[in-house]
């Protein structure tokens, strides 16, 4: 058990719709990443939050959007579903910068 | 563009003998490695890590070597168990905004 918590486990919906998808990083770090795991693209970066504050981006559609709570928990959002937006989605929380803790992951599946 | 490779997609080893699993980047500006472990519908889990200012790291069973002219790493089990059978993704760090992972290599561990 990393410490890193997310919800929904598991995830379906229709294209066009929205979803949230939450995570709580381990007790201590202020960092949250959110990543995507497709079959095609393997693990791919989305973006970082850093004690309430976006830190880093990267191949982050402009349908999806993210932001970490005073509590230091995170959200990413999912708009305008697509089929191609089926993936796992991961989160992870660190304190160094470096060493990333992840979560179980979050299944979407869109129909 | 892939910035960390893991060319085998696969790696089949005995039970007790060592297992090498390798990987190579391309970004000179990567200070920090790291090796994890995958189950399927699981999340990452940490491994080991290596700073670009060192040329190994050592933890149980584990051993990571980093080869910065060569810009390769290894990572070695021994020995090696069933319970070792997962994907193994490398991963670098920039500064520890994000993580580019490799697109991982399946290992097997025979008994």
């Amino acid at each position: 058990d990393s410490g890193v918590t997310q919800t929904p486990k598991h995830l379906i919906t229709a294209t066009g719709q929205r979803v949230t998808l939450r995570c709580s990083p381990r007790s201590g770090d202020l960092s949250v990443y959110w990543y995507q795991q497709s079959l095609d693209q393997g693990l791919q970066f989305l973006i970082q939050y850093y004690n309430g504050e976006e830190r880093a981006k990267g191949n982050i559609l402009e349908r999806f959007s993210a932001q970490q709570f005073p509590d230091l928990h995170s959200e990413l959002n999912l708009s305008s579903l697509e089929l191609g937006d089926s993936a796992l989605y991961f989160c992870a929380s660190g304190l160094d910068g470096e060493t990333q803790y992840f979560g179980p992951g979050t299944r979407l599946l869109v129909l | 563009d892939q910035q960390v490779k893991q060319n085998s997609p696969s790696l089949s080893v005995q039970e007790g003998r060592i297992s090498i699993l390798n990987c190579d980047y391309t970004n000179s500006m990567f200070d920090y490695f790291l090796w994890y472990k995958k189950y399927p519908a699981e999340g990452p889990t940490f491994l080991i890590s290596i700073s670009s200012i060192k040329d190994k790291n050592e933890d149980g069973r584990f051993t990571v070597f980093l080869n910065k002219s060569a810009k390769h790493l290894s990572l070695h089990i021994v020995p090696s168990q069933p319970g070792d059978s997962a994907v193994y993704f490398c991963a670098a760090s920039d500064y520890g905004n994000k993580l580019v992972f490799g697109a991982g290599t399946i290992l097997r561990v025979k008994s």
